[in-house]
């Protein structure tokens, strides 16, 4: 079945960077593109950028841009998200989430199980 | 971009149906059929239920409908069941069909 595993929790200092893995299984890698959206505790979803699987070609949202930078190695089926000059209110789960290239707004489907990055002084 | 507004919470009792709203603008909700509906149960990573604002994917029961009027999208759950006891979003592209915005997330109770 399609799947998407991510890395363990992480805690961080302010100011550090931190990179959550999320390896995929049971599709064709490079048919698809990978998103990744933080939930702060508490709060709705918020997207955070894609990545085309198939051409690397990465799309961010503006509030992150220069603080982010998404990869994918197709060799081992995983797409990687590090974020830069961590804040306290960088702390969230991350997940990733499988999204079409032919229509990148279209769905997320399926999720990762989250990544918690807690970021404390 | 500002999130969607959905209401805090709604209720409903077993077996009847609730609809939750999903209020966006002309340059979101209202400028193409790009809405999606999530189903996030405590712990858990939220799920597709709904995507183009009325498809269910396979999988989805068809308890779960979806619809859009102007700049406001709904979700309507019939039949309600204790395990739909959950907090839904609502997304939505921005207009720009490459950027999408996430509603605050309605609580549902089944009483």
């Amino acid at each position: 079945q399609v799947q998407l595993v991510q890395s363990g929790a992480e805690v961080k200092r302010p100011g550090a960077s931190v990179k959550v893995s999320c390896k995929a299984s049971g599709y064709t890698f490079i048919n698809y593109a990978i998103s990744w959206v933080r939930q702060a505790p508490g709060q709705g979803p918020e997207w955070m950028g894609w990545i085309s699987a198939y051409n690397g070609n990465t799309h961010y949202a503006q509030n992150l841009q220069g603080r982010v930078t998404m990869t994918t190695d197709t060799s081992t089926t995983t797409a990687y998200m590090e974020l830069r000059s961590l804040r306290s209110d960088d702390t969230a789960i991350y997940y990733c989430a499988r999204q079409s290239i032919r229509c990148p707004t279209c769905w997320f489907d399926p999720w990762g199980q989250g990544t918690l990055v807690t970021v404390s002084s | 971009q500002s999130a969607l507004t959905q209401p805090a919470s709604v209720s409903g009792s077993p077996g009847q149906s609730i609809t939750i709203s999903c209020t966006g603008t002309s340059s979101d909700v209202g400028s193409y059929n790009l809405v999606s509906w999530y189903q996030q149960h405590p712990g858990k990573a939220p799920k597709l239920m709904i995507h183009e604002v009325s498809q269910r994917p396979s999988g989805t029961s068809d308890r779960f409908s979806g619809s859009k009027s102007g700049n406001t999208a709904y979700l309507t759950i019939s039949g309600l069941q204790a395990e739909d006891e959950a907090v839904y979003y609502c997304c939505s592209d921005t207009g720009s069909n490459t950027d999408v915005v996430f509603g605050g997330g309605t609580s549902l109770t089944v009483l």
